[in-house]
């Protein structure tokens, strides 16, 4: 079974662009989680949609913002990015509540 | 007071030492506790789970959970320079996919 697939792996975007990142769920797996992970504050919990909607949302701005398409593959979006959005950005799918498979991640930097 | 704490290390063994790595957590609901590994630059591999108390073993790998004292450990025995990693331990809040990680240790397996 193919994994959790990410696009674009790397990206360089300026300060007050917006950027979208992609992910495409295991086969059957309807629940895609977002998080983003950086040295300081670790991983943390971003957003998770099921079945096209939003079920949970971490603490966030709103600047952070997601969708979910029919096929379950998800985007999130990012607007007026700041210095402090440069992150590894990873997207997780899951059958289950609770077992969550990640991608490889987008690595974001933010100039 | 962070939900999940986990001493980020470094840790650094010999080849075929026993490791132990912990966390302590806050909230006596948690049931889940969840461990994952990561690679540099890749995302997080689910290692195993065990659900509320008790031991679960795979392979070389052990993970134990003392609800009594909020507790969670993974054990790695004959520990091999492939097990260098992050290891990262992971509970599932209220709504199960919005898990809380801990701050990750690093490991390193020397030959």
């Amino acid at each position: 079974k193919a994994g959790v697939t990410q696009t674009p792996r790397y990206l360089i975007k300026t300060r007050g662009q917006q950027v979208t990142l992609s992910c495409s769920p295991i086969s059957g797996h309807r629940s895609v989680s977002w998080y983003q992970q950086t040295p300081g504050q670790g991983l943390q919990f971003l957003f998770e949609y099921f079945s096209e909607t939003q079920r949970n949302k971490g603490n966030f701005p709103g600047r952070f913002s997601g969708r979910q398409f029919s096929n379950s593959r998800s985007e999130m979006n990012v607007s007026t990015l700041e210095l402090g959005d440069s992150a590894l950005y990873l997207c997780a799918s899951s059958f289950t509540s609770y077992e969550q498979y990640f991608g490889p991640g987008t690595r974001l930097t933010v100039t | 007071q962070k939900e999940v704490e986990q001493d980020p290390g470094p840790l650094s063994v010999p080849e075929g030492a026993i490791v132990s790595l912990n966390c302590t957590y806050s909230n006596s609901a948690f049931q889940y506790f969840m461990w994952y590994r990561q690679y540099s630059r890749k995302g997080p591999e689910l290692l195993m789970y065990t659900y509320s108390s008790g031991n679960k073993e795979d392979g070389r790998f052990t993970a134990q959970v003392d609800k009594s004292s909020k507790y969670i450990s993974l054990f790695i025995r004959d520990s091999q320079p492939s097990d260098s990693a992050t290891y990262l331990c992971a509970i599932p809040g209220y709504n199960n996919n919005d898990m809380r990680f801990g701050a990750g240790t690093r490991l390193t397996v020397k030959p």
